[in-house]
């Protein structure tokens, strides 16, 4: 079965403080990473997809990388605004539809 | 505007009595998909489907049906909700599998 966990559940930083939020994933054959910003009321929002270890892509204040087993969203010096849900999530070779995510860290940026 | 519309965005209903929740895309997307969100969880899957008359079960399908009958439509069934079917629904299309996911604002549903 396909997990995705996502570390830690919420995240509190101080504007100007840079940290990283974790996805670590266990699948067979993994197709796609992606990574979502969802606001409160909102419908997730598409950041990035990483589709092999070693690939990492930028906006922004963000950066994420990917490795063979987990993948990592950096915020460097974040802002108030980057305020918001992160999700995480996989499709994988062997089902070509399905999508499974993760729970999700919540990141609040205190001004 | 590129988007995704659900309809409706809230709604309060009983026990038993049958409801769908529309999803629309205007973007000539393939792939659909609805996920529900409950509180301090991230998206499950309930159906997807890749193309026209092509649809497949997600990770919670029980309770629920889908059709697709037009490449732009993705309609959510609730034949007899129950309780723990309250929740919040979101639809996504993207342009084929693999691809990243448009999602709708979401639909509230309580079930009393």
């Amino acid at each position: 079965e396909d997990q995705v966990t996502q570390s830690p559940e919420a995240l509190r930083l101080q504007e100007g403080e840079s940290s990283s939020l974790n996805c670590s994933y266990t699948v067979s054959g993994l197709r796609g990473l992606f990574w979502y910003r969802q606001d409160p009321g909102k419908g997730p929002e598409f950041l990035f997809t990483l589709y092999s270890a070693g690939e990492e892509k930028e906006k922004e204040r963000l950066k994420a990388t990917l490795t063979k087993k987990e993948s990592f969203l950096h915020i460097t010096a974040p802002k108030p605004e980057d305020s918001a849900t992160y999700l995480c999530a996989v499709q994988v070779n062997t089902n070509a539809g399905k999508s499974t995510f993760g729970d999700g860290t919540t990141l609040t940026v205190k001004p | 505007e590129a988007q995704v519309t659900q309809n409706p965005r809230y709604l309060i209903t009983v026990t038993g009595k049958k409801l769908t929740v529309t999803c629309s895309q205007n973007m000539n997307h393939e792939y659909m998909s609805w996920y529900r969100q409950d509180p301090g969880l991230g998206l499950r899957q309930i159906y997807y489907s890749m193309n026209v008359e092509v649809t497949d079960k997600g990770d919670v399908p029980e309770g629920y049906k889908v059709s697709r009958k037009e490449k732009r439509n993705f309609p959510l069934i609730l034949e007899s909700p129950s309780p723990n079917q309250t929740s919040l629904y979101f639809c996504a299309s993207s342009p084929v599998v693999h691809q990243p996911q448009h999602f709708g604002d979401g639909t509230r549903l309580s079930i009393l």
